[in-house]
This record gives structure tokens, sequence and C-alpha cells, in this order.
């Protein structure tokens, strides 16, 4: 069975650090993989998404990268956090054919 | 940019009653979908209604959809406390890439009262 993993599950970092979110897919090859944030009380802003390994296309401009090394592993980066960077991380797959995506458990991420 | 709005935002019932929420949206779409979201966790998959369908069930779910009104609704019959969770719809949007994105409304918080 397909099995979607994210870490970390919280982080406190402070402005001006650096940032790795790793989100890795077992059980599936080829999925489309995205990253999604979730600031309180609202719904979900696509960040970042990709079909293929070194793939990445962005949806909105910031101080945030991604990067797909491998198939099923799915990296967001920050040179330099910001205030406005708090809020919760989602990471989901989606095959094509299937349409439905697959949400990791989220990151929990406050910038102090 | 939000392309599915949910109505109400916030929803109190009582447990044993039927929540109904709905979701508009703008532009055309292949399918519809709803996530449900426990606090603090990840969204999950309920049910996908495509294009050309009109209702759809899954257990105590139903949902249907009306592409001439750009609406769906989806009910939650005889509701239980574990029900309690925020809810959302989102719809696709075939990118020029070949990928299969997904856009979400804001959601609907459903609190069930036991």
């Amino acid at each position: 069975s397909q099995t979607i993993h994210q870490w970390p599950a919280t982080l406190v970092q402070p402005v001006g650090s650096p940032l790795s979110l790793e989100c890795t897919v077992e059980g599936t090859s080829n999925p489309n993989l995205y990253w999604y944030r979730q600031a309180a009380g609202r719904g979900l802003q696509l960040l970042f998404y990709s079909v293929g390994i070194g793939q990445i296309s962005s949806e909105v401009p910031q101080n945030l990268s991604a990067s797909r090394p491998q198939d099923r592993q799915f990296i967001l980066s920050s040179k330099k956090l910001l205030l406005s960077d708090s809020g919760f991380y989602l990471c989901a797959w989606s095959h094509r054919e299937t349409y439905g995506y697959t949400f990791g458990s989220g990151t929990r991420l406050t910038v102090v | 940019s939000q392309q599915g709005e949910e109505d109400p935002q916030a929803l109190s019932i009582q447990e044993g009653e039927n929540a109904t929420m709905n979701c508009s949206y703008k532009t055309s779409i292949n399918n519809l979908q709803w996530y449900r979201q426990n606090s603090g966790r990840g969204l999950v998959h309920l049910i996908l209604i495509r294009s050309n369908e009109r209702e759809k069930h899954s257990g105590r779910l139903r949902v249907t959809l009306d592409t001439s009104k750009k609406s769906s609704s989806l009910l939650i019959t005889a509701s239980r406390a574990a029900d309690t969770a925020s809810y959302f719809c989102a719809t696709d949007a075939i990118s020029g890439a070949g990928s299969y994105q997904l856009t979400f409304g804001k959601g609907t918080k459903l609190s069930v009262i036991p």
C-alpha cells in the first residue's frame, strides 16, 4: 500500500535561519508531488508541484524553494526564513489516473 | 487563487442531526472532491464526483454536483461527535505541463455536539 511520510511534525525556527522539510512516498512510482501551506483558519495555498525528478513548478513567488532529487522524495527549503513563513505545511501525492490526493500529516512551522 | 468557496464557514449541530455544507466554484471542472481535516492533521480524501455525475454516495456521505450553478453540496447524515472536523472542497485544473492540481476552498468547520 502507498504511504506518505512528512517530517518533522513541528518546528520552531528563528527568523533568518534555513529550512528543510522532507516528504517521501512509498509504494508507488512516478507520483505527482505537491507542497501546500495552510495559514491559520484559511484554505490551502499551493506552493510547488512536481511531475517528475528535477521538474518543479512554483505557484507563488516567495523565499521558498523545492527540489525533487529522487522520484519519491520532495523537499521544501528556504535559505532565510521570514515571520510570514509560519504556517502548516502539507505534502501530498497523486496519480493522474486516480485524481485523489493523499496528504502527509503536516509540519507546523513557527518562525520566531 | 481560491476556486472553491465553502458555505457556511462554521457549522454547529447536535449529534444525530444531518450536516450540509456547500461549495461554489468559478470555472469549468473535470471533477470536484471533498476532503476532511482533523485539527492539526493532514487532509483525508472523502469522495470525488465527476463533472458528468449529479450525485454520489459513500456511507453516510452524500455529494451532489450542479455544474449549471457551479455548486456542490456535502451531506453528512446522522452526524457523530467524531465527524467534528473541517471540510474542504477542491476542484481540479489541468496545467500546461500535464500535471494535475487541486485548488482548495477555505473550508467549513463542523462541530458536532454530543
